[in-house]
């Protein structure tokens, strides 16, 4: 099982509606990402909170809103989003300035907007 | 040209071949390199992590890394059913840099019994 927990697995949603994504890592990693996976493409990063500090895609909406709470939370809020933002969503978390590039990965919250 | 490319498959084996899944990349200063795999519906995991030229091996896993050519491949030795799934590979600048994790398309892999 996946150290990096994500809720909920399931999420349908109106384009009018609020809704959050969480995420939740106890390795202490002490960065955590966001990334947006549609069906048969590689995942893309949206955010990235390292040290409690964050890091924007420039080319991520303002409909997608991160909050890191502390090291070992992350949510995204999500407001007025699109049907093409329907996606799965992943949460991953690395163990910081050592080995970038070894993420662990959350099962992602398949979003569904309608 | 995309940083990391490989080729999407969809690659059907039958069990206990020899898989071989490979990828190229561009833009070659100071790489580390990895590889996923991701089943359906869930999230990728790590299965390799280099950063030398040639090879590492886990298991049944050979991750092998030709920086003069700019080819990484993994080799899944006596392929079972359950390495069914979509593998990734990715790589990222050898300087911290969190947001340039860099993964290529993905390979789709069906290993048939």
């Amino acid at each position: 099982d996946t150290e990096v927990t994500q809720t909920p697995k399931h999420l349908v949603m109106g384009m009018t509606n609020k809704k959050s994504l969480k995420c939740e890592q106890h390795m202490g990693h002490r960065a955590m990402y966001w990334y947006k996976q549609k069906a048969k493409k590689p995942p893309e990063l949206m955010f990235v909170y390292s040290y409690e500090k964050l890091s924007i895609n420039e080319s991520v909406p303002s409909r997608f809103s991160p909050e890191c709470p502390n090291s070992s939370l992350l949510n995204l809020h999500l407001h007025a989003l699109q049907p093409e933002d329907s996606a799965l969503y992943l949460c991953a978390s690395s163990l910081g300035t050592l080995r970038v590039g070894e993420l662990f990965f959350g099962e992602g919250s398949r979003l569904t907007v309608l | 040209q995309k940083e990391v490319e490989q080729d999407p498959g969809p690659l059907s084996v039958p069990e206990g071949a020899i898989v071989s899944l490979n990828c190229t990349y561009s833009n070659s200063a100071f790489q580390y390199f990895m590889w996923y795999r991701q089943y359906s519906r869930k999230g990728p995991e790590l299965l390799m992590y280099t950063y030398s030229s040639g090879n590492k091996e886990d298991g049944r896993f050979t991750a092998q890394v030709d920086k003069s050519s700019k080819y990484i491949s993994l080799f899944i030795r006596d392929s079972q059913p359950s390495d069914s799934a979509t593998y990734l590979c990715a790589k990222y600048p050898m300087k911290t840099s969190y947001d340039k994790v860099i993964f290529g398309p993905g390979t789709s892999l069906s290993v048939i019994p």
